[in-house]
């Protein structure tokens, strides 16, 4: 089964500077996907950026980027010119291609981010 | 494109009474989620469909659940009956026409049972 742990329960960071979140993950599995998922305090859940672990090369998403770490199982999230309305719970989310784990997303207890003007 | 559409936002109920919970995925998608989130155990998946066929119901907590999915543009998720521990939100998610695709998640139902 995949396991997927986010650190940080907490963070805050001030308008316009650099925030990273952090995210770890525990698989067997060689294919699979990883996801930030942002909930606002609307509760919607919004896709933010997405990563293939086939891919070396890190995803980015205008001020959103990741950095990929196959080896140390580690993915983390890093927010440029942090914006107000990017206060919201991040979740991490981890999706295995193969096996019984097929399409399911597994996430993180999530990191409650609050960006203060 | 509308997004997935829940209903309805809110319910509370009492201990005993069935609830159910309506999904509408988004046009063209193939694949349909039902999760829950909870403060003590985080977002879970309770259950998915392809093609309006049940693939996975290993999340399902108890056989007081049952989903069911009749039609591409629709689906249920049924509590019968219902407990105070069942008290979470329930969101529903689809995705295209492959698993990998991004799942797009609707509003959520916010669910109180007293």
């Amino acid at each position: 089964a995949q396991t997927v742990t986010q650190s940080q329960p907490e963070m805050s960071v001030q308008e316009a500077e650099t925030v990273t979140l952090s995210c770890t993950y525990d698989t067997s599995e060689n294919n699979y996907y990883l996801f930030w998922y942002k909930q606002p305090p609307s509760r919607q859940m919004i896709l933010v950026i997405r990563q293939e672990a086939y891919k070396q090369q890190n995803a980015t998403e205008n001020r959103f980027s990741v950095n990929f770490q196959k080896a140390a199982k580690s993915f983390s999230l890093k927010i440029s010119d942090s914006q107000l309305g990017d206060t919201a719970m991040y979740f991490c989310a981890f999706m295995a291609l193969s096996g019984g784990s097929n399409y399911k997303l597994t996430f993180g207890k999530g990191t409650l981010l609050t960006v203060n003007p | 494109d509308a997004g997935v559409i829940q209903s309805p936002r809110h319910e509370v109920t009492e201990m005993g009474q069935e609830v159910t919970l309506r999904c509408k995925p988004i046009s063209g998608h193939d694949y349909l989620f039902w999760y829950r989130q909870t403060m003590m155990r985080g977002l879970e998946l309770l259950i998915y469909f392809n093609n309006n066929v049940p693939i996975d119901d290993s999340g399902m907590p108890e056989d007081r659940f049952s989903a069911k999915m009749p039609n591409a543009s629709f689906s249920t998720l049924k509590i019968q009956p219902s407990e105070p521990r069942d008290s979470a939100v329930y969101f529903c998610a689809s995705s295209l026409v492959t698993g990998t695709d991004t799942q797009y998640f609707g509003p959520g139902t916010r669910l109180t049972v007293l």
